[in-house]
């Protein structure tokens, strides 16, 4: 089905070690972000990418790396990961041929770093 | 810089009686405003947006919302709530310039009483 697909849907890891979200959408959306969503901040953008090859940071980037080498591709590593990223993490896309064009999400990825 | 409040973390209404969800925005032009539901376990979905012209937007499930720029508002309505309605409710803004870069208010769980 075309759509969005986040995995895993639930991870649990130590502080230290790297760990890999995967994102992958089947519309060739161009625009795809990473959201980390916690109790009373509503959601925050970690990192947008606005074609195969192109990233930036977004609001809160700090111990995140991400790459897109293909379109329908958008990992988010963290590369050590710590408590403070125990979140549940959102992938989007849209595409993008209007400002306002809605995102679409993922079912999301609930984290846990012990 | 931009900032999305929502005054009301909870609320109770009865099936059936009416819902208005508060969301006030700051932005230093006219934004993009976006409310978004997010039923348990799942990722947000759109409800409804406001880009531009008509200040009254209709959305999907009944609801709909007023852009009132005097008063930096983009509030949700619905005449009647329904059980299915229960599901937690974003407001989002987002800049021209900036696709799917959207600032988040902190949400607002809608609990639905028989």
């Amino acid at each position: 089905d075309a759509g969005i697909t986040q995995s895993p849907r639930y991870k649990i890891t130590e502080t230290g070690r790297q760990v890999t979200l995967m994102c992958h959408q089947t519309w060739s959306h161009s625009y795809m972000f990473w959201y980390r969503q916690d109790l009373g901040h509503g959601l925050r953008l970690i990192y947008y990418s606005a074609a195969a090859d192109i990233t930036d940071k977004g609001e809160v980037p700090d111990g995140y790396v991400v790459s897109r080498s293909k379109t329908e591709n958008f990992p988010l590593t963290l590369e050590s990961a710590t408590r403070s990223q125990t979140s549940v993490y959102f992938c989007a896309s849209t595409e993008g041929d209007r400002e306002h064009s809605p995102l679409h999400f993922g079912n999301g990825t609930r984290l846990t770093v012990t | 810089a931009q900032s999305v409040t929502q005054p009301d973390i909870h609320i109770t209404v009865s099936e059936g009686a009416s819902l208005e969800l508060r969301c006030n925005y700051s932005y230093g032009a006219t934004p993009y405003l976006f409310w978004y539901v997010q039923s348990p376990g799942q990722g947000l979905q759109l409800l409804l947006k406001y880009f531009s012209g008509d200040t009254l937007v209709q959305g999907i499930k009944g609801f709909e919302a007023e852009f009132k720029r005097s008063q930096s508002s983009f509030n949700l309505r619905k005449p009647s709530v329904h059980w299915s309605d229960a599901a937690e409710y974003f407001c989002a803004v987002g800049a021209r310039g900036n696709t799917g870069k959207l600032i988040f208010g902190q949400g607002t769980t809608l609990q639905v009483k028989p």
